[in-house]
């Protein structure tokens, strides 16, 4: 695939319950960022990956949010006891280098719903 | 964190006109960049401008940047209905990190 992609489009699920998304960032791309998107709002930057590391997690809002990287490629996010303020769309980003003229490459993102 | 607010927050024009969106940030950056994302989609990179640079273009773009005020400018030239699309500023997340802040955008709507 050329770009990056994220699975599912879309996740309706209830309160309380787990759920893991999944990113695929583009090919040779070392650097994987998280935001979270509410309508009408920008992106809110969750968490970035140098690899298989976290190099910086302080967008995440609480512990029941948690992200992982192990092979330093794909990504899950993994948001536990889901509440409905978690609505939103979840964004996955990939970049060939870090740093800080590095410009995002973007998924379509997974449309979360919490009932 | 540092972030940029676009401004406005939302803006009509028919075909054939310019497009002015405005970008203000609170600290010193050394680049701020421009994205644009289409209804239901991704964020698509248009632009870097680095903090030495005054203006740059890419096709019917135009960025300006002014650090003396902590602004930035995207101007779209002869407008296109497919230029409808929600766009915003970034700037570096933090001093020491490579990830981006985003403000709430400016939402472009373009009537044939």
């Amino acid at each position: 695939g050329a770009g990056v992609s994220q699975t599912p489009s879309n996740k309706v699920t209830e309160k309380g319950k787990y759920v893991e998304l999944r990113c695929d960032p583009i090919s040779g791309h070392t650097a994987l960022y998280w935001y979270r998107q509410s309508l009408g709002q920008g992106p809110e930057f969750l968490i970035y990956f140098q690899g298989t590391g976290a190099a910086d997690d302080s967008g995440l809002p609480n512990d029941r949010f948690f992200a992982v990287r192990p092979e330093g490629s794909v990504s899950t996010l993994k948001i536990q006891r889901t509440e409905r303020g978690d609505s939103a769309v979840y964004l996955c980003a990939s970049s060939f280098n870090p740093g800080q003229n590095s410009p995002l490459h973007f998924g379509n993102g997974t449309r979360l719903t919490v009932t | 964190s540092q972030q940029g607010e676009e401004d406005p927050q939302a803006l009509s024009i028919q075909e054939g006109e310019n497009a002015t969106m405005n970008c203000s940030y609170k600290t010193s950056i050394n680049n701020l960049q421009w994205y644009r994302q289409n209804s239901g989609r991704g964020l698509v990179h248009l632009i870097l401008i680095r903090s030495n640079e005054r203006e740059k273009h890419s096709g019917r773009l135009r960025v300006t940047l002014d650090t003396s005020k902590k602004s930035s400018s995207l101007l779209i030239t002869a407008s296109r209905a497919a230029d409808t699309a929600s766009y915003f500023c970034a700037t570096p997340y933090s001093n020491s990190g490579y990830a981006l802040n985003f403000g709430k955008g400016t939402s472009l709507l373009v009537t044939p």
